[in-house]
């Protein structure tokens, strides 16, 4: 079935790197662009990076800028989250996420996030 | 950036209820509004995007509305498969902020 699923998620002290993988079944992961949200528990999901669908536009949340490197490989349908430099506040459940979009005589109308994985933890402690 | 005020945080309600959640947004933007079901252990699953546009395969039950600031989710007839907890977001530009939420419990 089409799906999202992340690994690479763990326990880490503060100050190291983790790299998360998000492996895309039954799409095309080039015909999206793709996100990664996080969230912890209690608290509303946190929105943290975009890669647009050939790779080449990236944009992250400003609470992770210069820490985390967004990356894809679309001949593997794989996208990748690097993350350096955690911090004790980035202890979260991550997920990639699909952008999709609909338009109304070509202008854009509606973008939306329409298929999620289940996530990977990450605790920094 | 846009920020979102979701209300209420939580609600009981009892099957065959309906329920109405609001979100309001810091800037106009147009229906780029969207919202999420997310219960625990599973994948969130989108609803309704463009503020009232009906993701395929969601029951019926579940309607959008709003333009502008001001949205909002209801749902008509709850079913025991609808207690769960409820997010918007906006997508009209990064960072593509959510709600907190807003937790639907069995009265």
């Amino acid at each position: 079935q089409v799906q999202l699923l992340e690994s690479g998620g763990g326990v880490v002290q503060p100050g190291r790197s983790l790299r998360l993988t998000c492996e895309a079944s039954r799409f095309n992961l080039r015909e999206y662009d793709m996100h990664w949200v996080r969230q912890t528990p209690g608290g509303g999901p946190q929105w943290v990076a975009i890669i647009s669908n050939d790779g080449r536009h990236k944009n992250y949340a400003d609470f992770v800028r210069g820490r985390i490197t967004v990356s894809r490989d679309n001949s593997n349908n794989r996208l990748y989250l690097e993350m350096d430099n955690l911090r004790v506040e980035d202890t979260a459940l991550y997920h990639c996420a699909r952008g999709s979009h609909v338009t109304y005589h070509d202008i854009l109308s509606g973008y939306y996030f329409d298929l999620w994985g289940q996530g990977t933890q990450v605790t920094v402690s | 950036d846009i920020q979102m005020t979701q209300s209420p945080a939580s609600l009981s309600a009892s099957v065959g209820d309906t329920v109405t959640i609001t979100c309001r947004t810091s800037q106009s933007i147009s229906n780029f509004v969207n919202w999420y079901q997310r219960k625990p252990g599973k994948a969130p699953k989108l609803l309704i995007y463009a503020a009232s546009s009906m993701q395929g395969g969601v029951p019926s039950r579940f309607s959008g509305g709003g333009s502008g600031t001001d949205f909002s989710l209801t749902i008509r007839g709850l079913q025991p498969d609808d207690f769960a907890t409820y997010y918007c977001q906006q997508s009209n530009r990064a960072p593509f902020n959510f709600g907190q939420g807003t937790k639907v419990e069995i009265k």
